[in-house]
């Protein structure tokens, strides 16, 4: 198994541009998560999904959006960019909400110049 | 609302020396706690969690904490750390099933293992 991947490791945006991050899963996880990490901030939650067809906003939506249509593909949506996104962003997936027991992807470096 | 706080953001020790990184959390329900770890240029993998049980719980690699209910804390230890040890330690809470899995991260504490 793969597990949890993203593409691309690393991105430079212009201000205002526009990109998809990818995250796939290859373990059937029904739930899907995207954070960001900022420096001595922690993770932050921007989206999640329970399941295919299923999103819902997290403690730091503004500026992404996210889709679901299958399993196993969770892309994030940014538009406009803004130097405020620099961040790097995980994917996680897990297969329970019981556990908390999440799989992480490699992070997505993104720097918005 | 749930939120943890590590109360150290670095910690350097030498290799073989003892260590404890310290968390403390808020919830006014019960919690299930975590314990991530970060290594350079990766993503995080769980180190070890508590659900419920006995309080003393331990994970991958030597580690292992103690989750102590009156004093709202899950403190991670390792009696001998080693060179490889040298990572991002992340605490988290969560509230229970119906939000088991949306985490409440802390702000992370860099151990850094010295020869």
């Amino acid at each position: 198994n793969a597990g949890v991947t993203q593409t691309p490791k690393f991105r430079i945006l212009k201000i205002g541009q526009s990109m998809t991050l990818q995250c796939t899963q290859d373990m059937n996880h029904n739930y899907m998560y995207w954070y960001r990490q900022d420096p001595g901030m922690g993770l932050k939650l921007i989206y999640y999904s329970v399941g295919a067809g299923i999103t819902d906003k997290g403690e730091v939506p503004n500026g992404y959006n996210v889709s679901r249509s299958t399993t196993e593909d969770f892309p994030l949506r940014l538009e406009l960019a803004a130097p405020s996104q620099t961040s790097v962003y995980f994917c996680a997936s897990s297969y329970s909400q019981g556990t908390g027991e999440l799989f992480f992807g490699p992070g997505t470096r993104l720097t918005v110049l | 609302a749930q939120s943890v706080t590590q109360l150290d953001s670095q910690v350097p020790v030498f290799e073989e020396a003892p260590v404890e990184l310290r968390c403390n959390y808020s919830s006014s329900v019960s919690v299930y706690l975590f314990w991530y770890v970060q290594y350079p240029n990766q993503g995080l993998q769980l180190l070890l969690k508590y659900l419920s049980g006995s309080t003393l719980v331990k994970g991958i690699n030597g580690f292992e904490a103690e989750f102590n209910k009156s004093q709202t804390s899950f403190h991670l230890r390792k009696p001998s750390v080693h060179i490889s040890d040298t990572a991002e330690y992340f605490c988290a809470v969560s509230e229970g099933k119906t939000s088991g899995s949306r985490l409440t991260f802390g702000e992370g504490t860099q151990l850094t293992v010295n020869p």
